[in-house]
């Protein structure tokens, strides 16, 4: 039973290129979850989704930043024109989105390392 | 808004030794308290959960941890660390009427032999 996959686990940009981080989640899992880890931080919420739903996204930066989780397929978060400070690792989770609050346990992924140059 | 402090960074232990990962936090509504594991280059693993009831949780692997709400704390403790415990941990909460989880900044736990 495969666990949450994210692919690229690396990925190099140079500054004003595009980033596409994709999340593939567990079997049977409706709800994704992104959550961006800067250097010598800790994990910070951006942006939660449901198949073509956007729940919440106050996490995440106004400008440059987009996810998606469409009917078919991954979920993208996407950064446009990287900046220096987009440098972080990216992590995915996801649940069934069944039960009661909290005991909706999230996943994570491996996570994707960017970096931009 | 809540808030998660983690006190060590770091924490070097020898094997068979006792550990104790301390965490803080901060909410103004009531909240779930969790305890994520990162092995070197893998994702966050759930080690252990609060939700109500009994304030001491327990792993598979001999961890444990106390929810203390006047003290605001749930810290994680071993009674006898391995080689293999060696990994980044994460403390975080969960608003119980919300889906995010809100993390401190993980304390490094490095076992010795």
């Amino acid at each position: 039973n495969a666990g949450v996959m994210q692919n690229p686990r690396h990925l190099v940009r140079r500054r004003g290129q595009e980033a596409r981080l994709r999340c593939s989640p567990m079997k049977g899992h409706s709800h994704v979850y992104w959550y961006r880890q800067l250097p010598e931080e800790g994990l910070k919420f951006m942006v939660y989704l449901q198949k073509e739903n956007i729940i919440d996204e106050s996490g995440m930066p106004k400008e440059r930043f987009s996810a998606e989780f469409p009917k078919e397929g991954p979920s993208i978060l996407r950064i446009q024109q990287v900046v220096r400070g987009d440098s972080a690792a990216y992590f995915c989770a996801s649940s069934r989105g069944q039960g009661a609050l909290g005991t909706d346990t999230q996943y994570f992924g491996p996570g994707t390392r960017l970096t931009v140059l | 808004a809540q808030s998660v402090t983690q006190l060590d960074s770091q924490v070097p232990v020898f094997e068979e030794a006792p550990v104790e990962l301390r965490c803080n936090y901060s909410s103004s509504v009531s909240v779930y308290l969790f305890w994520y594991v990162q092995y070197p280059n893998q994702g966050l693993q759930l080690l252990l959960k609060y939700l109500s009831g009994s304030t001491l949780v327990e792993s598979i692997n001999g961890f444990e941890a106390e929810f203390n709400k006047s003290q605001t704390s749930f810290h994680l403790r071993k009674p006898s660390v391995h080689i293999s415990d060696t990994a980044e941990y994460f403390c975080a909460v969960q608003e119980t009427s919300g889906s995010r989880l809100t993390f401190g900044e993980g304390t490094q736990l490095t076992v010795n032999p």
